[in-house]
């Protein structure tokens, strides 16, 4: 594809069901990156993976949340337990190298907990 | 812990002004990045900036980095309405931790 995909772009969800997001990166990206993003806020950094290894998850804010990427190319952030806090807008970002090189964003996920 | 602050956070200026938006950050990083953020729209990358004495344009803006001082800029000249954006500016940390610290942006909203 031309850029980064996210899917699903909306989802809503009751507290305490278990979500799961998906971002395609641009073909031969090796590094992908997920954010969170409140309301009126700056993205903040949750995890980033270099292929399929996940390099730094110091982000992710407690253990319902987790990421993988198993083949280097498509990445699944999941969210067990969900709770209301968890409500933001979720993105994926690629790049071509990693450190120091041009990060490309997807469109993002809405998450609404209810 | 690193911490990324701009300055303004919000700024509103009449078109053909020039401006210039403030990064500044706490710990030692020789990469920042600034990206531009339309309303209910993905983040656009602007500029990589990865040494001390870094220096690119692109239009109207300009950024630069001075390290040693640990701040960025990023210049608007004679700005036109189309500029009106939340800008980004992003530090990552160095060694061996690749986190990536984002500013609160700088909303600006250039009157025609």
């Amino acid at each position: 594809g031309a850029g980064v995909s996210q899917s699903p772009r909306y989802k809503v969800t009751k507290r305490g069901q278990d979500v799961a997001l998906r971002c395609d990166p641009i073909s031969g990206h090796v590094s992908l990156y997920w954010y969170r993003q409140a309301l009126g806020q700056g993205p903040e950094f949750l995890t980033y993976f270099n292929y399929e290894a996940q390099q730094d998850k110091s982000g992710l804010p407690n253990d319902r949340f987790s990421a993988e990427r198993p083949e280097g190319s498509i990445s699944t952030l999941t969210i067990q337990r969900t709770e209301q806090r968890d409500s933001a807008m979720y993105r994926c970002a690629s790049s071509s190298s990693g450190r120091g090189d041009t990060q490309y964003f997807g469109p993002g996920t809405r998450l609404t907990v209810l | 812990e690193l911490k990324v602050e701009q300055n303004p956070l919000f700024l509103s200026m009449q078109e053909g002004k020039n401006y210039t938006i403030y990064c500044n950050y706490s710990t030692t990083s020789d990469r920042l990045y600034w990206y531009r953020q339309d309303p209910g729209k993905s983040l656009e990358s602007l500029f990589v900036l990865l040494s001390n004495g870094a220096v690119k344009q692109e239009g109207r803006l300009m950024a630069s980095l001075d390290t040693k001082a640990r701040l960025s800029t990023l210049h608007i000249t004679a700005a036109v309405h189309d500029l009106s954006a939340t800008y980004y500016c992003a530090v990552e940390r160095g060694g061996r931790d690749d986190k990536i610290i984002f500013g609160k942006g700088t909303r600006l909203h250039i009157l025609p």
